[in-house]
């Protein structure tokens, strides 16, 4: 298992500024996964974070809109840019457990972004 | 284009009574399918998975059940608690390598006293 901690567990925030949001597993994982949340709807993959290199993203989802950091094994960070009403959601961090194309996958418990 | 439908998309039930959740989906081939509980506020938490081979998967009052053929699923939870209000996601994982799995949107359970 492995169990997330996510930071901030909510905020509100001005249009046009930035937010981080911090994600810390208590072991190693290969595969870390940022997703949003948008009321009533399914979650949607932004990116899979790598570690040492560049993420990969997903369509509709871009690098300066979505900047992500990979560091070590173990932590990843998200940043909303240039923040608008429409990206008022939840953002959840993600983790694979080996195989990570047949295993369990484990949540953090969400940053819930109000945008005004 | 693989998707996951789920239904109803929100149901009220009293409590100790039983319900059935309902998981259509297109994915194909896929490795495993699993449900998940998302208490509100927090991050989804898993409940059953079951790969397709498995036909029925129990956690507690919940039994997951796996129509492979039909492309469907069902969570089924016996004798309902409050806590029990929350929304419950299928996700299926697709096999051949790829990690993305598909959410379905969940369905939104009230337990009422």
């Amino acid at each position: 298992s492995a169990v997330i901690s996510q930071k901030p567990s909510r905020d509100i925030c001005q249009r046009g500024t930035s937010l981080t949001i911090q994600c810390q597993v208590d072991s190693q994982v290969t595969m870390m996964f940022w997703y949003r949340q948008q009321p009533g709807q399914s979650l949607t993959l932004i990116a899979t974070a790598n570690q040492g290199s560049e993420a990969t993203y997903e369509s509709g989802f871009v690098i300066d809109k979505f900047p992500i950091s990979r560091p070590n094994l173990t932590f990843s960070t998200l940043t909303v840019s240039n923040m608008s009403p429409e990206d008022s959601s939840i953002y959840l961090c993600s983790v694979a457990v080996p195989p990570s194309n047949t295993g369990e996958l484990f949540f953090g418990e969400g940053s819930r972004l109000t945008v005004l | 284009k693989n998707q996951v439908e789920q239904s109803p998309q929100s149901l009220i039930i009293l409590e100790g009574k039983n319900c059935t959740l309902q998981c259509n989906y297109t994915v194909s081939p896929f490795s495993n399918l699993r449900w998940y509980k998302q208490d509100t506020g927090r991050g989804p938490v898993s409940l059953t998975i079951m790969t397709f081979s498995e036909n029925t998967k129990s956690n507690g009052r919940y039994t997951a059940t796996l129509d492979a053929d039909t492309k469907q699923s069902s969570l089924h939870i016996t004798a309902s608690q409050l806590s029990d209000s929350a929304s419950y996601i299928c996700v299926v994982q697709p096999s051949g390598g790829s990690y993305i799995p598909t959410f379905g949107r969940g369905t939104s359970l009230i337990v009422h006293p």
